[in-house]
C-alpha cells in the first residue's frame, strides 16, 4: 500500500529550464510534506517543505505546489541547474505522527 | 556543527554474522529516525528513539532487529543472523525535538550492508 507515489522514475531537463517533480499521495490525514534530494553514496538532505495549509512556497529557484483536492504536489526548479541533477524524494507527514511516508524517488538528469 | 554521522560507511557480513551500525546525532537533537532503503525505492521507517528510549519500532521487524540510543553514546541499530534480504542501505536521521513541531529531519550519509 503506497501512500506516497512518484510515478515517473527518471526526469530529464535542459539546463536553464524548468524541472517539474510530481508526487501523489493517498492519505488525506498527511498534512505536512517535504521534499528531499539526494546524491549517490550520501544521505538525503532536505530541500523545501509545504504545510497543508498553504498551496505554495518558494525558496529561492524552488517552488512547491500543493494541490489538496487532487492530493497532489509538485517541485518546480527554475532555472535547472548542472548540481540539480540528483534524486528527489517526496516524503509526507501527518500531524499525530512522526514517520516520514516516502515516495520511491526520481532521478532528475540536467542536461548540459 | 558537524551533521549526523553513521558508521561504518560500508559494512559486509556473512549470513549469520551480527551487524552493529552507529549513528551520533546532530549536536543538540535527542531523537534519533532509522531508516532502511532498499534498491529502486524509497526510504522506509524503522525505529524512533530518544535518549534511553524507544518511542516507536512499529516498522522494525520483530525477529533479529533491535534499536538502541544510550544516555553516552551513539544510537545502535544491530541485526541478528543476517541474512540476504538484510542487504540495503540504513539511513540515520536526527531531530532537535519531537515532531511535529520540529518536522525536517536530518540525514547521515547512510550505512550500506552487504550480506554475502
Amino acid at each position: 500500500d503506497q501512500q506516497v507515489k512518484q510515478n515517473s522514475p527518471s526526469l530529464s531537463v535542459q539546463e536553464g529550464r524548468i524541472s517539474i517533480l510530481n508526487c501523489d499521495y493517498t492519505n488525506s490525514m498527511f498534512d505536512y510534506f517535504l521534499w528531499y534530494k539526494k546524491y549517490p553514496a550520501e544521505g538525503p538532505t532536505f530541500l523545501i517543505s509545504i504545510s497543508s495549509i498553504k498551496d505554495k512556497n518558494e525558496d529561492g529557484r524552488f517552488t512547491v505546489f500543493l494541490n489538496k483536492s487532487a492530493k497532489h504536489l509538485s517541485l518546480h526548479i527554475v532555472p535547472s541547474q548542472p548540481g540539480d541533477s540528483a534524486v528527489y524524494f517526496c516524503a509526507a507527514l501527518a500531524d499525530s505522527n512522526y514517520q516520514l511516508i516516502w515516495g520511491a524517488g526520481t532521478k532528475l538528469i540536467i542536461k548540459p | 556543527n558537524a551533521g549526523v554521522m553513521q558508521n561504518p560507511r560500508h559494512l559486509v557480513r556473512r549470513r549469520g554474522q551480527e551487524a552493529r551500525l552507529r549513528c551520533s546525532p546532530m549536536k543538540g537533537h535527542s531523537h534519533v529516525y532509522w531508516y532502511r532503503q532498499l534498491p529502486e525505492e524509497g526510504l522506509k521507517f524503522m525505529v524512533y528513539l530518544q535518549k534511553e528510549n524507544i518511542i516507536d519500532e512499529s516498522g522494525m521487524p520483530k525477529e533479529r532487529f533491535s534499536a538502541e540510543f544510550p544516555k553516552e553514546g551513539p544510537s545502535i541499530l544491530r541485526i541478528q543472523q543476517v541474512v540476504r534480504g538484510d542487504s540495503a542501505a540504513y539511513f540515520c536521521a536526527s531531530s532537535p525535538r519531537q515532531n511535529p513541531s520540529s518536522y525536517e529531519q536530518y540525514f547521515g550519509p547512510g550505512t550500506r550492508l552487504t550480506v554475502t
